[in-house]
């Protein structure tokens, strides 16, 4: 049971045009949601995060919405580059019985950005 | 500077051998993971420690052990490999769990067991 689901396994995009990738959940006790950037033979890394008691969150190029009741997110990237071609994992954050946090990712989407 | 370093990058082991996977983090962070990517490409949480807990993923075997010499180190024992082991392990660290905010976790590069 895939709590964080990424439909898609690749996106193709031409430089300079925007791209979406998409998550959905079907947790709604996750608080937080994060998207992970992952170049071949190295480990993702930390891109952008979302409360969920927002429905935006912007940095530079990357925008992140997130529609709770449809429990869905996406992650936005204007304009792409050649250089954001990678895998994207979205990730939520739940917390357990413990009080601890932990994550749980999705599949992963590649992204190629054609020049 | 690596913030989260794993050692080997690539290890090639037979079935039935014991093999040690080692992690290191260098940002003073009180929490450390182990993930499993499997063929599916999902990252599955194994592991996550601190100097206080262990928590262990229920599906994990009990072939797989964590051990923590100190805080900064979280090196993965495996027992007895088999050939569904085979996969890229990746080890993560963060501050600690139970603190408010958007936390982000640091990951290593990786380490791609082939178990023949």
């Amino acid at each position: 049971d895939q709590q964080v689901k990424q439909n898609s396994p690749s996106l193709s995009v031409q430089e300079g045009r925007i791209s979406i990738l998409n998550c959905d959940y079907t947790n709604s006790m996750f608080d937080y949601f994060l998207w992970y950037k992952k170049y071949p033979a190295e480990g993702p890394t930390f891109l952008i995060s979302i409360s969920s008691i927002k429905d935006k969150n912007e940095d530079g190029r990357f925008t992140v919405f997130l529609n709770k009741s449809a429990k869905h997110l996406s992650l936005h990237i204007v304009p792409s580059q050649p250089g954001d071609s990678a895998v994207y994992f979205c990730a939520a954050r739940a917390i357990m019985d413990t009080g601890r946090r932990a994550l749980t990712f999705g599949s992963g989407t590649r992204l190629q950005v054609q020049p | 500077d690596t913030a989260v370093s794993q050692t080997p990058k690539y290890l090639v082991t037979q079935m039935g051998n014991d093999k040690s996977i080692k992690c290191e983090q260098n940002l003073g962070h009180d929490t450390m993971y182990w993930y499993k990517q499997d063929s599916k490409k999902f990252l599955k949480i194994m592991f996550s420690y601190n100097n206080k807990e262990l928590i262990i993923n229920e599906t994990v075997p009990n072939r797989f052990s964590p051990k923590s010499p100190d805080k900064a180190h979280l090196n993965l024992h495996i027992n007895s490999l088999e050939l569904g082991d085979s996969a890229v392990y990746f080890c993560a660290s963060s501050q600690d769990l139970l603190r408010e905010g958007a936390y982000e976790q640091y990951f290593g590069p990786g380490t791609r067991l082939t178990v023949t």
